[in-house]
């Protein structure tokens, strides 16, 4: 079965760094997404990507946070700045029927 | 506004006995309804779905879940519980092709 594939599967960083998620979608999905969760909390919607521009963000989307789709098939999720909050596990998923992949685990340090 | 609801922190069960992990959503419109697991320091793994047809399904490791329209709920079951279902699941919805909303998650021990 397609799989979602993201790296790196874990991430440090220090404090005000920048860093990039990558994810590889299943070929020919249109909808792209990420998530994160902080250790021991629910699942949050990050962002959705459709027809290559944003579709929808949530409130913890700031200025901070950026996607892109640079090549057609990476889907990035950029954070500048990183702060030690965005310690999290990240998801990408692809679909309407959200594929997940395994996630990146981020600790910022 | 989309919301769902897993009432149970914690459901416990003895290894053998069936099993029923709770979720009930409120959203306008026709859902797409999912479970997920997680286990300790590893991803959400896909259980099962529901985006139309029989209001029963089935997914992997034995799992099933019940869509209910009319009582708004998605609840998770299997026939007989494994001491490897321990992990904590995660109802979750969408109207497709927009965000999708989790539910706060249920951690099941079943016991040997």
């Amino acid at each position: 079965e397609p799989e979602v594939t993201q790296t790196p599967s874990h991430q440090v960083t220090q404090m005000g760094q920048e860093v990039i998620l990558r994810c590889v979608p299943i070929s020919n999905h249109l909808y792209f997404y990420w998530y994160r969760q902080i250790l021991g909390q629910k699942v949050e919607f990050l962002v959705s990507f459709y027809n290559n521009e944003i579709s929808e963000k949530s409130e913890i989307f700031d200025d901070q946070f950026s996607v892109e789709r640079p090549d057609g098939s990476n889907f990035t999720l950029k954070i500048r700045s990183t702060k030690l909050e965005d310690s999290a596990m990240y998801f990408c998923a692809s679909s309407e029927t959200h594929t997940f992949g395994s996630g990146t685990r981020l600790t910022v340090v | 506004a989309q919301s769902v609801a897993q009432p149970e922190d914690q459901v416990n069960v003895a290894e053998g006995n069936p099993l029923t992990v709770k979720c009930t959503y409120s959203v306008s419109g026709n859902p797409y309804l999912f479970w997920y697991v997680q286990y300790p320091n590893r991803g959400l793994q896909f259980l099962l779905k529901y985006i139309t047809g029989d209001n029963l399904v089935k997914g992997s490791y034995g799992f099933e879940a019940e869509f209910n329209k009319s009582q708004t709920s998605f609840h998770l079951k299997k026939p007989s519980a494994l001491v490897s279902d321990s992990a904590l699941y995660f109802c979750a919805v969408s109207l497709g092709g927009f965000k999708t909303i989790f539910g706060a998650g249920t951690r099941l021990f079943v016991k040997a």
